[in-house]
């Protein structure tokens, strides 16, 4: 079975600040994993993507997010948080024995304060 | 391209009523998908499509129909809602399933039903 975990409901982060979003993952074989950010009362789009290769993976907006095999993560980063950030965020996972299916985590809201 | 379209963007139903989310896409892509949208919940996977003619269920398909007679068009039924099914609906439509494809998503329809 494939899931992925968003530990965290919301993440406070002040303007300028570093910032990280969780995401671990549990799938049966390779891991194709996304990173999707929904800004209020629109769809979901798309950030940035790990099938394979480069554990640090860029993305739009500067977003990048770093895989990690050992610890089954996939967390989003951002070295320098805007206010244009806040927004929720969605990790998925793709199911490796069916390409049409994805499993979205619960999703995190990010809070960028001036 | 306009991308994904749903329509309606709100819907305020009453229990028992049936009706039809609309989404279309203009992409030419073959996978079609709708995901329910709940809070703390992340999106759930309702119903799918590989193409037209070809639907199968995802994780939560009871109370929904669907049917795909074009590439362009991916309708959900709601048959006889219920106020469970209060949420918002989203429809995604992606390249067939490869492990790199990506999924695109529409706005969103915004299901209240009492």
């Amino acid at each position: 079975a494939q899931s992925v975990a968003q530990p965290e409901d919301q993440v406070n982060v002040a303007e300028g600040n570093p910032l990280t979003v969780k995401c671990t993952y549990s799938v049966s074989g390779n891991p194709y994993l996304f990173w999707y950010v929904q800004y209020p009362n629109r769809g979901l789009q798309f950030l940035l993507k790990y099938i394979t290769g480069d554990n640090l993976v860029k993305g739009s907006y500067g977003f990048e997010a770093e895989f990690n095999k050992s610890q089954t993560s996939f967390h989003l980063k951002k070295p320098s948080a805007l206010v244009s950030d806040s927004a929720l965020y969605f990790c998925a996972v793709r199911d490796a024995g069916n390409f049409n299916k994805f499993y979205f985590g619960s999703g995190t809201k990010l809070n960028v304060k001036p | 391209n306009a991308g994904v379209t749903q329509t309606p963007k709100f819907q305020v139903l009453k229990t028992g009523q049936s009706m039809t989310l609309q989404c279309a896409q203009d992409m030419n892509h073959e996978y079609m998908s709708w995901y329910r949208q709940d809070p703390g919940m992340g999106l759930r996977l309702i119903h799918y499509s590989v193409g037209a003619g070809i639907t199968d269920q995802g994780e939560v398909p009871n109370g929904y129909n669907v049917s795909r007679s074009t590439t362009e068009d991916f309708p959900l039924r709601l048959l006889s809602a219920a106020p469970s099914q209060t949420s918002v609906y989203f429809c995604a439509s992606s390249r067939r399933g490869t492990s790199t494809d990506t999924q695109y998503f529409g706005p969103g329809t915004r299901l209240t039903v009492l």
